[in-house]
C-alpha cells in the first residue's frame, strides 16, 4: 500500500466552483499533515499544515481524520491562479523526512 | 522570505559523466534535504544531512551518489555515474529545526536531462 494516495485528478471546475481533494495515508503514527502547491517545473511550496482541529486561510480549508488517515482540502471560489497540483504531504515520527503524495491536478477554467 | 537557491537550473550530461548540482540553503538552518522528481512522478526523497553527516538516506541514494557541505554554505549532490533514469527535477531544501511540524523550505531545482 503506497504511504500517501491522492485522486491524481485532474480536476477541470469552472472559476467560482468549489473543489475538494482527498489524500490516505498509511502510517497511523504520522505526526505532521501539509498542503503544498506546486507548479508546472516548479518547486512544492507549503500552502498550509493541517491541524486535527481543522483550519481555514481565506478560501481554503483542510481537515484531518485521524482514526480514517485522512486528509482534505476544500477550496472555495476557485480562482484562475489555483491552478496547479495540490500535493498531500505526511512528516512520520522522528526527524524523518517528508513523504508526498503524487499530487491532485487543478485546472480553474475561465 | 528567505530563500534556497540552487544552481545550474539546467543541467544536460552524458550517460556516464559525472554532475554536481548545488544548493546554498537558508543561512541558519540545519538541516538539509535533497529530493528527486521524475516527469509525472512523485516527489521522492533521497538523503538528509545534519551536523556534517548524513542522517538518514532512501534506496534511491545508492553508490553512486554523495553529498558534501564543503564551506559551511554550499550543499551539494553529487551524482559519479549518470544513468538516463536519474533524469528528473532535483529539489533542494532545508529547515532550521528537527520538529516536524518545521516548514520545509524549497530550492526552485536543477533539472537535469541525462542523454
Amino acid at each position: 500500500r503506497k504511504e500517501v494516495e491522492q485522486d491524481p485528478g485532474p480536476f477541470n471546475v469552472p472559476e467560482g466552483a468549489t473543489v475538494a481533494f482527498n489524500c490516505t495515508y498509511s502510517n497511523s503514527a504520522s505526526q505532521s499533515f501539509f498542503w503544498y502547491r506546486q507548479d508546472c517545473r516548479k518547486e512544492p511550496k507549503l500552502l498550509m499544515s493541517v491541524y486535527s482541529s481543522g483550519n481555514e486561510d481565506g478560501r481554503f480549508t483542510a481537515q484531518l481524520n485521524r482514526a480514517s488517515q485522512y486528509i482534505s482540502l476544500l477550496i472555495r471560489d476557485s480562482k484562475l491562479s489555483d491552478s496547479a497540483t495540490y500535493l498531500c504531504v505526511v512528516n512520520n515520527p522522528g526527524n524523518t523526512p517528508l513523504v508526498f503524495g503524487k499530487g491532485t491536478r487543478l485546472s480553474v477554467i475561465a | 522570505e528567505p530563500e534556497v537557491t540552487q544552481t545550474p537550473s539546467h543541467q544536460v550530461t552524458q550517460m556516464g559523466q559525472e554532475v554536481i548540482l548545488r544548493c546554498v540553503p537558508i543561512s541558519n538552518h540545519l538541516y538539509f534535504y535533497w529530493y528527486r522528481q521524475i516527469l509525472g512522478q512523485k516527489v521522492e526523497f533521497l538523503v538528509s544531512f545534519y551536523n556534517n553527516e548524513i542522517s538518514e538516506k532512501s534506496e534511491i541514494f545508492d553508490d553512486q551518489f554523495s553529498v558534501e557541505r564543503p564551506d559551511g554554505s554550499n550543499f551539494t549532490l553529487k551524482i559519479r555515474s549518470t544513468k538516463l533514469e536519474d533524469s528528473a527535477m532535483y529539489f533542494c531544501a532545508s529547515r532550521a529545526r528537527e520538529s516536524s511540524g518545521e516548514k520545509l523550505f524549497f530550492g526552485s531545482g536543477t533539472q537535469l536531462s541525462v542523454l
